[in-house]
This record gives C-alpha cells, sequence and structure tokens, in this order.
C-alpha cells in the first residue's frame, strides 16, 4: 500500500499570508496527486488535480506543485473563507489520502 | 447540474449492515464510476472502494474485503454501499463521490452530502 503524510498537520497563519502544505508518498507516484478542500460538516471539493491543474472554477490563488514522492500545496495569499482541512490523494494504486492539515485564521 | 443525493442517517447495532444509496443526476451515469470514502469522527478521509457505473466491476480496499458490497442500478442512476458485520469503529459520515477517470488522470469531481452511520448497542 502507498503511505501518504503531510506537513504541517495544522498551521495558523494571517490574512493575505502565502501558506505552504507539503505532501509525500511512500514510493514514486508520478504526478498522480489530487488535493482537496474540506470546510467543518461539509463534503470535500477538488481543487488540484494531477498534481498542479487547478480545477475549473477554484481561485487561482491555490496551486499545486511536484512528482515523484514530494507534492506542494499553496495558496498564495490566505482568505477568511479558505478557513478548512486540506488532504493530499494519490490514485497511482488504489486511493490514498493524506492525514490533512488544518488551517486557520491567527 | 451534476448532484450526488445520499440516503439518511442510520442507527444500528454491532454486527448489523447497513445500506447507503446515492442517487446521482445531471450526467450520463454510466459514464463514470463512484466511490465510497468514509470519515471516522475528527478524523481524516479514508477510500473505501469504487464501482464502475458502466459494468459494475468493484475495486475494494483491502481492510473491508468480505464486508463491503457495492452495486449500482442503472435503471434509477443509484449506487448503493452495504457493510455488514458493523462495529463501533465504522461509525462515520460515509460519502460517495463521482470518479471521473480520463487517460491516466482519476479525481472525485463531485460528492454526496454524506450520509452519518452510527453505531451503537
Amino acid at each position: 500500500d502507498i503511505q501518504m503524510t503531510q506537513s504541517p498537520s495544522s498551521l495558523s497563519a494571517s490574512v493575505g499570508d502565502r501558506v505552504t502544505i507539503t505532501c509525500q508518498a511512500s514510493q514514486d507516484i508520478s504526478n498522480y496527486l489530487n488535493w482537496y478542500q474540506q470546510k467543518p460538516g461539509k463534503a470535500p471539493k477538488l481543487l488540484i488535480y494531477d498534481a498542479s491543474n487547478l480545477e475549473t472554477g477554484v481561485p487561482s490563488r491555490f496551486s499545486g506543485s511536484g512528482s515523484g514522492t514530494d507534492f506542494t500545496f499553496t495558496i498564495s495569499s490566505l482568505q477568511p473563507e479558505d478557513i478548512a482541512t486540506y488532504y493530499c490523494q494519490q490514485y497511482d494504486n488504489l486511493f490514498t489520502f493524506g492525514p490533512g492539515t488544518k488551517v486557520d485564521i491567527k | 447540474q451534476v448532484q450526488l443525493v445520499q440516503s439518511g442517517a442510520e442507527v444500528k447495532k454491532p454486527g448489523a449492515s447497513v445500506k447507503v444509496s446515492c442517487k446521482a443526476s445531471g450526467y450520463t451515469f454510466t459514464s463514470y464510476g463512484i466511490s465510497w470514502v468514509r470519515q471516522a469522527p475528527g478524523q481524516g478521509l479514508e477510500w473505501m472502494g469504487w464501482i464502475s457505473a458502466y459494468n459494475g466491476n468493484t475495486n475494494y480496499a483491502q481492510k473491508l474485503q468480505g464486508r463491503v458490497t457495492m452495486t449500482t442500478d442503472t435503471s434509477t442512476s443509484t449506487a448503493y454501499m452495504e457493510l455488514r458485520s458493523l462495529r463501533s469503529d465504522d461509525t462515520a459520515v460515509y460519502y460517495c463521490a463521482r470518479d471521473y477517470s480520463y487517460y491516466d488522470s482519476r479525481l472525485f469531481d463531485y460528492w454526496g452530502q454524506g450520509t452519518l452511520v452510527t453505531v451503537s448497542s
């Protein structure tokens, strides 16, 4: 099974800050990685697919990069509505989600 | 517009079974798969399995093999997930998601609203 790790597990940042989350796979998954946002009490929402492609309708302040085992998710300018937990997901071999990163406002 | 509408909350006793439905609308049901994902209280997301709405092929997470069955009814565009021999650690919100596969891409682009299943004696 492919294991996914994320760091940090939580972070606090100010509105307008640049926020970066990392995701690491236990083996090479090429670019077979997606990022989801989940707000409390809501279903997850797809933000980034294939490691770096922005889903239609998602604000351009969200971006992703990486390949192989190391991936990065960035919010270029944190907004209050971005308060959520963010999950990476590999689909190289079935599916595995990372443990999540909770983002809130300082 | 694409919608996935799930059945309502359930309370079950340990050892019982639960069957959650997910009714799709707004797209050609048989052109996509459905994945099921669960989330225990305060925990992360766990992929449970996938079913092709085209031919009924399935792929289940190893830890649930033997306890889970996923089916579809193409006449009503509805997917079902049945989990048997329920335990307290099966208490979770269960989500269905449209599983979109295109060349090498694979993603969950639409999600149901979630169904809370509580297992308690």
